[in-house]
């Protein structure tokens, strides 16, 4: 069965309206979660780096005041896309390790499909 | 900065035809993993490789991490329709996250 769940699994919202997506490890604690962003036909661009109780990690080129990351609890991680615009539509995907603190095998959410109009 | 290519893009087979996916990556690293995406899904783990010139082996499926640690390339034998969809290697390196390739699709026509 699933071990991470993603919501909601899709979305579509008008320009200039906030959304969040939620990430939930399922039985076990998720230390880490990473958040990706997948655009059609193209691989997973790593976004960030979540650590529970600590503030997130961005790789170079995402704004961190638009894309707001929250790993609040052991069990939830969230993705804020403040502002959004049309071109921020895209398929937003979490994972976490399978082992806490490793870089072995990673639970992935079952995504998000955000629509931008 | 870290890239990881993979080649093919695309890839068309008949079934029963064998199928191979190269990932290169600029950096050496310390691991090599392999998922799989179907249409409108999220990536499922395949394997992850650790050691130099390792070879591990799932059914139809040999995975293979090169000597130098930066090359790795999924062999699928006999590919049947249930092969269908993106593979994706993913390199782990000294930082605390993962690279991904940009794929492979592969579809398999019956």
């Amino acid at each position: 069965g699933a071990v991470v769940s993603q919501h909601p699994s899709w979305v579509i919202c008008k320009s200039g309206t906030s959304v969040k997506i939620e990430c939930r490890s399922l039985d076990f604690q998720a230390t880490t979660m990473f958040w990706y962003r997948q655009f059609p036909k193209q691989s997973l661009m790593l976004m960030a780096t979540s650590n529970e109780g600590s503030k997130a990690t961005y790789e170079q080129g995402v704004e961190k005041d638009k894309f707001l990351i929250n790993h609040a609890s052991l069990t939830l991680s969230t993705l804020t896309v403040t502002s959004a615009h049309p071109e921020d539509s895209s398929f937003y995907i979490c994972s976490t390790p399978r082992t806490s603190g490793s870089l072995g095998e990673q639970f992935f959410g079952p995504g998000t499909r955000l629509t931008v109009l | 900065g870290q890239q990881v290519m993979q080649i093919p893009q695309y890839q068309h087979v008949q079934e029963g035809e064998d199928f191979t996916t190269y990932c290169n990556s600029s950096t050496t690293l310390s691991n090599i993993q392999w998922y799989k995406q179907r249409p409108g899904g999220h990536p499922v783990f395949l394997i992850q490789l650790v050691k130099s010139g390792e070879v591990k082996k799932q059914k139809r499926l040999t995975f293979q991490f090169g000597e130098a640690k930066k090359n790795s390339s999924l062999h699928i034998t006999a590919t049947q329709t249930t092969d269908v969809g993106t593979y994706f290697c993913a390199g782990g390196t000294g930082a605390n996250n993962l690279f991904f390739g940009t794929g492979t699709r592969l579809t398999v026509i019956p």
